[in-house]
């Protein structure tokens, strides 16, 4: 089974503290994706990346950055976090063009 | 990108009772994918639609892809407390990176 992991379940931060989130795949995926997910707003897609060291921006990413040093293992940052960054954020896998594999997700409170 | 709406946002059953749950999009579609996310959870892969007109049954649930790729449907019957959760279809945002686009869901509540 593929299994996809996030670092932490809840997470409280500071306003202007800089924030990492981690998640990790172990079926060898070149697709990972970040999303946030809010009531009434759906699943929004921050970034994604499709190879090692390669990214793409999605439909929300500002205020975020994120890394992929090695394929199985892809971060989001978000740099100086913010009250309106609160949200469940999950992390997704996928081979190519099929079916999206998502982690536990990542409950991020900042106050 | 690409756009997807999805209806209803709620729809709240009586045990035995069906439920559909649809996407529509202004535009010819690839390939439509739906999730199921459970309360608490996260979303988990149902089926993915490719030709037009295609119909995929798993046990009491059927997926349906529009003759024109531009609607799906999915339909439960006789629900059941376990059906309980958000109902997401995905779709192609275009291009060649394999990004999704999804519908806001619909989330189905079923009284016993």
């Amino acid at each position: 089974d593929v299994k996809v992991t996030q670092s932490s379940r809840y997470l409280v931060k500071r306003t202007g503290e800089k924030v990492f989130l981690e998640c990790v795949q172990d079926m060898d995926h070149e697709n990972m994706f970040w999303y946030r997910q809010d009531p009434g707003l759906g699943l929004r897609l921050i970034y994604f990346s499709y190879d090692v060291k390669m990214k793409e921006k999605g439909d929300i990413p500002e205020g975020y950055s994120v890394s992929r040093e090695k394929k199985e293992r892809f971060s989001l940052i978000l740099e100086s976090a913010s009250t309106n960054q609160t949200s469940m954020y999950l992390c997704a896998s996928s081979l190519l063009g099929w079916e999206q594999y998502f982690g536990p997700g990542t409950r991020l409170t900042v106050t | 990108g690409q756009q997807v709406m999805q209806i209803p946002q709620y729809q709240h059953v009586q045990e035995g009772e069906d439920f559909t749950t649809y996407c529509n999009s202004s535009t010819t579609l690839s390939n439509i994918q739906w999730y199921k996310q459970r309360p608490g959870g996260h979303p988990v892969f149902l089926i993915q639609l490719v030709k037009s007109g295609e119909v995929k049954k798993q046990k009491r649930l059927t997926f349906q892809f529009g003759e024109a790729k531009k609607n799906s449907s999915l339909h439960i019957t006789a629900t059941q407390t376990t059906d309980v959760g958000t109902y997401f279809c995905a779709v192609d945002s275009g291009g060649s990176n394999y990004k999704l686009t999804f519908g806001k869901g619909t989330l189905l509540t079923v009284n016993p």
